[in-house]
């Protein structure tokens, strides 16, 4: 089974600042792991997602993260953050084999304070 | 790209009777369908996985009779709240998988309330 923690529930940053939002996994088996950012009311949008090959993946809204095997890790970082990117965070996995069901961390609310 | 369409958006019903909520992939064929339920600043849990054709994989402590999944067709999956009560009022999301697509595309969701 996996499992996925994000380490902080609230992030607040001021506007233009860099923000890191917190991703660790944990499984047996190899995964591919996502970011989705989720609005008030709304479903899930996909941000970015590392299937393969290179371990650095971006958004075209100026997100990025990068696949640490090793750590377990797949943060999410973005250089200079706008009001317009206050919204839920969530990070999710799911097996590459198998049912691929996606198991989502615990989410993530950034804030955006002018 | 992909789409999901999920309705209603909100509906509000009486305690005792049932709901059910769609949803649709418009441009591809869905042959997995995935249902999850979101309580209020709370991550998303999965309750269901469906494939077409065939009976839905409940996730532990989710209620067969209570939460009846359909998947008749690649591009239809049901959610029914049969008997519903208080505490069933939540937001309810789909998600579909594609074959072959690595990529989950996710409903609007549907805010559930029980009076």
């Amino acid at each position: 089974a996996q499992s996925v923690t994000q380490l902080d529930s609230q992030v607040p940053v001021f506007e233009e600042a860099p923000v890191e939002l917190r991703c660790n996994y944990s499984s047996s088996v190899s995964v591919y792991l996502f970011w989705y950012v989720q609005y008030p009311n709304q479903g899930l949008q996909l941000l970015l997602k590392y299937l393969s090959g290179s371990t650095l993946v971006e958004s075209i809204n100026g997100f990025e993260a990068e696949f640490n095997k090793s750590q377990t890790s797949f943060h999410l970082r973005k250089p200079s953050v706008h009001i317009s990117d206050t919204a839920e965070y969530f990070c999710a996995v799911s097996e590459i084999q198998g049912a691929q069901k996606l198991v989502f961390g615990q989410g993530t609310r950034l804030t955006i304070n002018p | 790209g992909a789409v999901v369409s999920q309705h209603p958006s909100r509906v509000i019903c009486k305690s005792g009777t049932s709901v059910k909520i769609e949803c649709r992939s418009l441009d591809f064929q869905a042959t997995t369908m995935f249902w999850y339920r979101q309580f209020p600043k709370k991550s998303l849990m999965l309750m269901a996985t469906s494939n077409e054709g065939s009976k839905a994989t409940y996730e532990q402590g989710v209620e067969k009779d209570k939460f009846l999944i359909n998947h008749a067709s690649l591009t239809l999956s049901t959610l029914t709240v049969t008997s519903a009560h208080p505490e069933d009022s939540s937001f309810y999301i789909c998600s579909a998988r594609g074959e072959g697509l690595t990529g989950y595309t996710f409903g609007s969701g549907t805010r559930l309330t029980v009076v």
